[in-house]
Protein backbone atom coordinates (compact mmCIF):
# COMPACT_ATOMS: atom_id res chain seq x y z
CA UNK A 1 0.00 0.00 0.00
CA UNK A 2 1.52 3.49 -1.09
CA UNK A 3 1.58 6.14 1.81
CA UNK A 4 -0.39 9.07 -0.17
CA UNK A 5 -2.54 7.30 -2.73
CA UNK A 6 -4.64 9.37 -5.50
CA UNK A 7 -6.73 8.52 -8.54
CA UNK A 8 -4.09 9.65 -11.69
CA UNK A 9 -7.15 10.76 -13.88
CA UNK A 10 -8.13 12.34 -15.68
CA UNK A 11 -10.82 14.28 -13.90
CA UNK A 12 -12.40 16.03 -16.97
CA UNK A 13 -15.10 18.70 -15.83
CA UNK A 14 -16.59 21.20 -17.38
CA UNK A 15 -15.99 25.12 -16.79
CA UNK A 16 -17.85 26.72 -13.98
CA UNK A 17 -18.43 23.04 -12.07
CA UNK A 18 -17.20 21.79 -9.42
CA UNK A 19 -13.79 19.45 -8.97
CA UNK A 20 -13.66 16.95 -6.43
CA UNK A 21 -10.29 15.61 -5.63
CA UNK A 22 -9.13 12.82 -3.26
CA UNK A 23 -6.66 11.81 -1.29
CA UNK A 24 -5.94 8.84 1.27
CA UNK A 25 -2.98 7.92 3.35
CA UNK A 26 -1.74 4.95 5.41
CA UNK A 27 -0.10 6.69 8.35
CA UNK A 28 -2.19 7.36 10.90
CA UNK A 29 0.47 9.33 12.79
CA UNK A 30 0.06 12.12 10.06
CA UNK A 31 -0.17 15.58 10.91
CA UNK A 32 -0.58 18.08 8.00
CA UNK A 33 -1.96 17.78 4.47
CA UNK A 34 -0.85 19.72 1.24
CA UNK A 35 -2.15 20.30 -1.43
CA UNK A 36 -0.13 20.97 -4.48
CA UNK A 37 -0.65 22.20 -8.43
CA UNK A 38 1.83 21.80 -10.94
CA UNK A 39 1.34 22.86 -14.51
CA UNK A 40 3.40 20.54 -17.29
CA UNK A 41 6.88 21.16 -16.62
CA UNK A 42 6.70 23.44 -13.07
CA UNK A 43 7.21 22.84 -10.46
CA UNK A 44 5.15 22.56 -7.75
CA UNK A 45 3.03 25.64 -6.16
CA UNK A 46 1.17 25.41 -3.16
CA UNK A 47 -2.55 25.52 -3.05
CA UNK A 48 -3.80 24.83 0.49
CA UNK A 49 -2.91 23.34 3.54
CA UNK A 50 -4.96 21.81 6.17
CA UNK A 51 -4.08 20.58 9.78
CA UNK A 52 -7.55 20.12 11.50
CA UNK A 53 -10.95 17.84 11.07
CA UNK A 54 -12.88 19.53 8.83
CA UNK A 55 -12.81 22.65 5.98
CA UNK A 56 -10.78 24.99 5.41
CA UNK A 57 -11.97 27.65 2.52
CA UNK A 58 -10.09 29.68 0.49
CA UNK A 59 -11.43 31.49 -2.47
CA UNK A 60 -12.57 28.67 -4.83
CA UNK A 61 -10.61 26.05 -3.34
CA UNK A 62 -11.79 24.41 -0.08
CA UNK A 63 -9.82 21.63 1.64
CA UNK A 64 -11.52 18.28 3.65
CA UNK A 65 -9.57 16.74 6.17
CA UNK A 66 -11.03 13.22 8.01
CA UNK A 67 -8.43 11.35 9.76
CA UNK A 68 -10.24 8.74 11.44
CA UNK A 69 -11.04 8.12 7.31
CA UNK A 70 -7.40 9.13 6.32
CA UNK A 71 -8.92 11.16 3.64
CA UNK A 72 -7.99 14.21 2.29
CA UNK A 73 -9.86 15.94 0.00
CA UNK A 74 -9.68 19.35 -2.46
CA UNK A 75 -12.98 20.62 -3.79
CA UNK A 76 -12.54 23.36 -6.57
CA UNK A 77 -15.46 25.25 -6.89
CA UNK A 78 -16.03 27.49 -10.26
CA UNK A 79 -13.49 25.64 -12.23
CA UNK A 80 -11.65 27.37 -14.93
CA UNK A 81 -9.60 25.92 -17.84
CA UNK A 82 -6.58 27.54 -16.28
CA UNK A 83 -6.97 25.36 -13.24
CA UNK A 84 -6.35 21.91 -15.33
CA UNK A 85 -3.24 21.03 -14.02
CA UNK A 86 -1.79 17.85 -11.76
CA UNK A 87 -2.35 18.51 -8.53
CA UNK A 88 -0.46 16.65 -6.05
CA UNK A 89 -1.53 15.84 -2.00
CA UNK A 90 1.12 15.78 0.32
CA UNK A 91 1.83 14.37 4.08
CA UNK A 92 4.04 15.68 6.79
CA UNK A 93 4.01 12.51 8.88
CA UNK A 94 4.42 12.57 12.88
CA UNK A 95 6.31 15.38 14.84
CA UNK A 96 10.20 14.59 13.90
CA UNK A 97 10.32 14.61 10.24
CA UNK A 98 9.92 16.98 8.21
CA UNK A 99 9.96 15.28 4.68
CA UNK A 100 6.06 15.49 2.38
CA UNK A 101 5.23 12.28 1.24
CA UNK A 102 3.23 12.90 -2.26
CA UNK A 103 0.96 11.02 -3.91
CA UNK A 104 1.31 10.71 -7.55
CA UNK A 105 -1.58 13.45 -8.58
CA UNK A 106 -4.59 13.76 -10.33
CA UNK A 107 -4.63 15.50 -13.59
CA UNK A 108 -7.67 17.76 -13.98
CA UNK A 109 -9.13 18.95 -17.24
CA UNK A 110 -11.12 21.91 -17.07
CA UNK A 111 -12.97 22.24 -20.77
CA UNK A 112 -14.76 25.69 -22.11
CA UNK B 1 11.43 37.72 -6.93
CA UNK B 2 11.76 36.86 -3.32
CA UNK B 3 11.06 33.04 -4.09
CA UNK B 4 13.44 30.02 -4.04
CA UNK B 5 15.69 30.12 -7.07
CA UNK B 6 17.58 27.50 -8.41
CA UNK B 7 20.49 26.89 -11.17
CA UNK B 8 21.13 25.70 -13.75
CA UNK B 9 17.42 25.19 -14.97
CA UNK B 10 18.72 22.57 -17.80
CA UNK B 11 21.33 19.83 -17.15
CA UNK B 12 22.25 18.01 -20.28
CA UNK B 13 25.39 16.13 -18.81
CA UNK B 14 27.18 12.25 -20.48
CA UNK B 15 26.68 9.12 -18.40
CA UNK B 16 29.98 9.38 -15.71
CA UNK B 17 30.31 13.36 -14.92
CA UNK B 18 29.61 15.00 -12.45
CA UNK B 19 27.11 17.52 -11.86
CA UNK B 20 26.22 20.01 -8.74
CA UNK B 21 23.10 22.16 -8.26
CA UNK B 22 22.46 25.16 -6.33
CA UNK B 23 19.55 26.18 -4.85
CA UNK B 24 18.53 29.88 -2.78
CA UNK B 25 15.96 29.73 -0.42
CA UNK B 26 13.23 32.27 0.71
CA UNK B 27 15.45 34.25 2.65
CA UNK B 28 14.22 34.40 6.05
CA UNK B 29 13.48 30.54 5.65
CA UNK B 30 15.73 27.83 7.68
CA UNK B 31 14.64 24.56 6.58
CA UNK B 32 15.74 23.98 3.01
CA UNK B 33 15.11 20.74 1.35
CA UNK B 34 15.59 18.13 -1.87
CA UNK B 35 13.22 16.46 -3.92
CA UNK B 36 13.54 14.43 -7.10
CA UNK B 37 10.82 14.17 -9.72
CA UNK B 38 10.42 11.97 -12.43
CA UNK B 39 7.88 11.71 -14.80
CA UNK B 40 4.17 11.12 -13.48
CA UNK B 41 5.58 10.36 -10.14
CA UNK B 42 4.84 13.10 -7.35
CA UNK B 43 8.37 14.74 -5.80
CA UNK B 44 10.45 11.88 -3.59
CA UNK B 45 12.35 13.49 -0.54
CA UNK B 46 15.90 13.98 -0.69
CA UNK B 47 17.05 15.25 2.24
CA UNK B 48 16.93 18.14 4.06
CA UNK B 49 18.69 20.78 5.99
CA UNK B 50 17.81 23.19 9.43
CA UNK B 51 20.29 26.25 8.83
CA UNK B 52 23.73 24.63 7.78
CA UNK B 53 23.13 20.79 9.88
CA UNK B 54 21.80 17.88 7.50
CA UNK B 55 19.28 16.46 9.81
CA UNK B 56 17.30 13.88 7.36
CA UNK B 57 18.53 11.71 4.28
CA UNK B 58 16.32 9.23 2.34
CA UNK B 59 17.85 6.16 1.61
CA UNK B 60 17.36 7.25 -2.19
CA UNK B 61 20.07 9.69 -1.75
CA UNK B 62 23.15 6.74 -2.67
CA UNK B 63 26.70 7.44 -1.94
CA UNK B 64 27.00 9.48 -5.24
CA UNK B 65 25.05 12.19 -4.10
CA UNK B 66 25.92 15.04 -1.32
CA UNK B 67 24.47 18.22 -0.65
CA UNK B 68 25.48 21.04 1.50
CA UNK B 69 24.42 23.89 3.48
CA UNK B 70 27.49 25.44 4.71
CA UNK B 71 26.70 29.25 5.87
CA UNK B 72 23.10 28.21 6.24
CA UNK B 73 22.04 30.18 3.09
CA UNK B 74 22.33 28.33 -0.35
CA UNK B 75 22.67 25.19 -0.76
CA UNK B 76 24.51 22.49 -3.46
CA UNK B 77 23.49 19.03 -4.47
CA UNK B 78 26.12 17.38 -6.30
CA UNK B 79 25.98 14.06 -7.91
CA UNK B 80 29.40 12.05 -9.02
CA UNK B 81 29.41 9.61 -11.45
CA UNK B 82 25.59 10.20 -13.24
CA UNK B 83 23.84 7.90 -14.25
CA UNK B 84 20.61 7.54 -16.79
CA UNK B 85 18.78 6.87 -14.15
CA UNK B 86 19.58 10.02 -12.11
CA UNK B 87 17.47 11.47 -15.06
CA UNK B 88 14.74 13.92 -13.46
CA UNK B 89 13.55 16.90 -12.14
CA UNK B 90 15.74 17.98 -9.03
CA UNK B 91 13.44 20.24 -6.81
CA UNK B 92 14.55 22.27 -3.92
CA UNK B 93 12.02 23.59 -1.12
CA UNK B 94 12.31 26.32 1.82
CA UNK B 95 10.09 26.57 5.24
CA UNK B 96 10.58 28.76 8.11
CA UNK B 97 10.76 26.32 11.44
CA UNK B 98 9.64 28.44 13.60
CA UNK B 99 5.89 30.24 13.52
CA UNK B 100 2.63 29.69 12.40
CA UNK B 101 3.45 28.86 9.00
CA UNK B 102 6.26 26.61 9.57
CA UNK B 103 4.86 23.80 8.30
CA UNK B 104 4.40 24.57 4.54
CA UNK B 105 6.98 24.36 2.03
CA UNK B 106 7.68 26.34 -0.77
CA UNK B 107 9.47 24.97 -4.32
CA UNK B 108 11.76 26.27 -6.72
CA UNK B 109 11.44 26.09 -10.36
CA UNK B 110 13.59 23.24 -10.10
CA UNK B 111 16.80 21.75 -12.36
CA UNK B 112 15.91 19.36 -15.07
CA UNK B 113 18.72 16.55 -15.20
CA UNK B 114 19.25 15.10 -18.30
CA UNK B 115 22.06 11.95 -18.77
CA UNK B 116 22.91 10.77 -21.63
Amino acid sequence: QKEVEQNSGPLSVPEGAIASLNCTYSDRGSQSFFWYRQYSGKSPELIMFIYSNGDKEDGRFTAQLNKASQYVSLLIRDSQPSDSATYLCAVKRTTGFQKLVFGTGTRLLVSP
Amino acid sequence: DTGVSQDPRHKITKRGQNVTFRCDPISEHNRLYWYRQTLGQGPEFLTYFQNEAQLEKSRLLSDRFSAERPKGSFSTLEIQRTEQGDSAMYLCASSLATGVNFYEQYFGPGTRLTVT
